[in-house]
């Protein structure tokens, strides 16, 4: 079946550092990758997405490439900030039900940036 | 953007009892909806995929009968946990899938304690 594995929180970072969450998966046929954050209080917001090999999904500074050839979508942000402290999920959808399939998600990282 | 609402936010019920949680789009039609459940410091589990007008679709291991999925509209599914038990109690989210965007958006959840 699917899976996603992303590291271990949580991860500790000063202000302005750079940051990386690491993220692969395990999947039959070409899933579509996708990064939440989930802020306190709040639901899980679509951070950003990659639907098929070599693509890069960006916003908000962040990124994150779909490597087909090592199965990862690691989550990155070049200068971090104290509002970027939530918990981060990677999670991919296998695109098999025709729209109608549930995710398949990450423990989920939790980030804390101190000033 | 879109928006997701959940009903109640957190709920108390005592063991054996049954409680309904809604699930609510705002502002766009969502043939599909899931339902998730979320443990502490764990990924969230599709629980049931829940299509407008025709029978909830749930994941291996998850009784059907103890969890009522209803989606009435192309705006609300409720679950109805019947008989509650101390192990259900849980974080339970809910999405909605926008066909139009292609994209599926989160509620807020819903933190359910039995005692």
């Amino acid at each position: 079946g699917n899976s996603v594995t992303q590291m271990e929180g949580p991860v500790t970072l000063s202000e302005e550092a750079f940051l990386t969450i690491n993220c692969t998966y395990t999947a039959t046929g070409y899933p579509s990758l996708f990064w939440y954050v989930q802020y306190p209080g709040e639901g899980l917001q679509l951070l950003l997405k990659a639907t098929k090999a070599d693509d890069k999904g960006s916003n908000k500074g962040f990124e994150a490439t779909y490597r087909k050839e090592t199965t990862s979508f690691h989550l990155e942000k070049g200068s971090v900030q104290v509002s970027d402290s939530a918990v981060y999920f990677c999670a991919l959808d296998s695109n098999s039900g025709g729209g109608a399939d549930g995710l398949t998600f990450g423990k989920g990282t939790h980030l804390i940036i101190q000033p | 953007g879109a928006v997701v609402s959940q009903h109640p936010s957190w709920v108390i019920c005592k063991s054996g009892t049954s409680v309904k949680i809604e699930c609510r789009s705002l502002d766009f039609q969502a043939t599909t909806m899931f339902w998730y459940r979320q443990f502490p410091k764990q990924s969230l589990m599709l629980m049931a995929t829940s299509n407008e007008g025709s029978k909830a679709t749930y994941e291996q291991g998850v009784e059907k009968d103890k969890f009522l999925i209803n989606h009435a509209s192309l705006t609300l599914s409720t679950l109805t946990v019947t008989s509650a038990h101390p192990e259900d109690s849980s974080f339970y989210i809910c999405s909605a899938r926008d066909s139009v965007r292609d994209e599926q958006y989160f509620g807020p959840g819903t933190r359910l304690t039995v005692t």
